[in-house]
């Protein structure tokens, strides 16, 4: 176990939709990382923030968008869902701003319809 | 925009069979990870390797960084139906400050 929390586990939803993804840190991290895993795209750096702020993108759609809060948690905002959006979204976290070392949550499973 | 190439994307053996993968890349890296993901899970650090020429060895698992710090292998000796799983090496760009993942070896080590 990471100490990185996600929910949900599963997610099914309809092209068109919006749905939000919510990620919990290791206690004393303060980067939270986004990442996209599919089969044929490997896995795929999307946002990172450390302490509130945005602090990094990486390959991430104009339709995504994170936040992270004053408590360190995080959320990933997926929006006119499309059928290639299905994959797995997991979050990272770390001690500081430019920390190697990542610890990944279990991920969440998207699949658009 | 740096990328990293894993070799072979998939390796099936023998259960007591030793196994090298490789990370390769044309840009030179501050440090580089190597992490093991299993389905449905997701990749769990197995070691950093930041300098170059750096051995480290983790019991059955021996991992090398390039002495120009581009590369790196894992090598596994007598490996174990435990040891399946999703191999994947990420280097860290410092400029970028972000990770760069390779697509990853998939190993399975028949019993």
């Amino acid at each position: 176990d990471s100490g990185v929390t996600q929910t949900p586990k599963h997610l099914i939803t309809a092209t068109g939709q919006r749905v939000t993804l919510r990620c919990s840190p290791r206690s004393g991290d303060l980067s939270v990382y986004w990442y996209q895993q599919s089969l044929d795209q490997g896995l795929q750096f999307l946002i990172q923030y450390y302490n509130g702020e945005e602090r990094a993108k990486g390959n991430i759609l104009e339709r995504f968008s994170a936040q992270q809060f004053p408590d360190l948690h995080s959320e990933l905002n997926l929006s006119s869902l499309e059928l290639g959006d299905s994959a797995l979204y997991f979050c990272a976290s770390s001690v500081g701003s430019g920390t190697r070392e990542q610890y990944f949550g279990p991920g969440t499973r998207l699949t658009v319809t | 925009t740096q990328l990293l190439e894993q070799s072979p994307q998939f390796l099936s053996i023998q259960e007591g069979e030793n196994l090298t993968v490789y990370c390769n890349s044309s840009s030179v890296f501050s440090s580089l990870q190597w992490y093991r993901q299993e389905p449905g899970e997701g990749p769990v650090l197995l070691v950093t390797v930041v300098t170059g020429g750096e051995v480290k060895k983790l019991k059955r698992l021996t991992f090398q960084f390039g002495d120009a710090r581009k590369d790196s292998s894992l090598h596994i000796t007598a490996a174990q139906p435990g040891d399946t799983g999703l191999y994947l090496c990420a280097g860290y760009d410092g400029g970028a400050q972000k990770l760069v993942f390779g697509q990853g070896t998939r190993l399975t080590i028949n019993p």
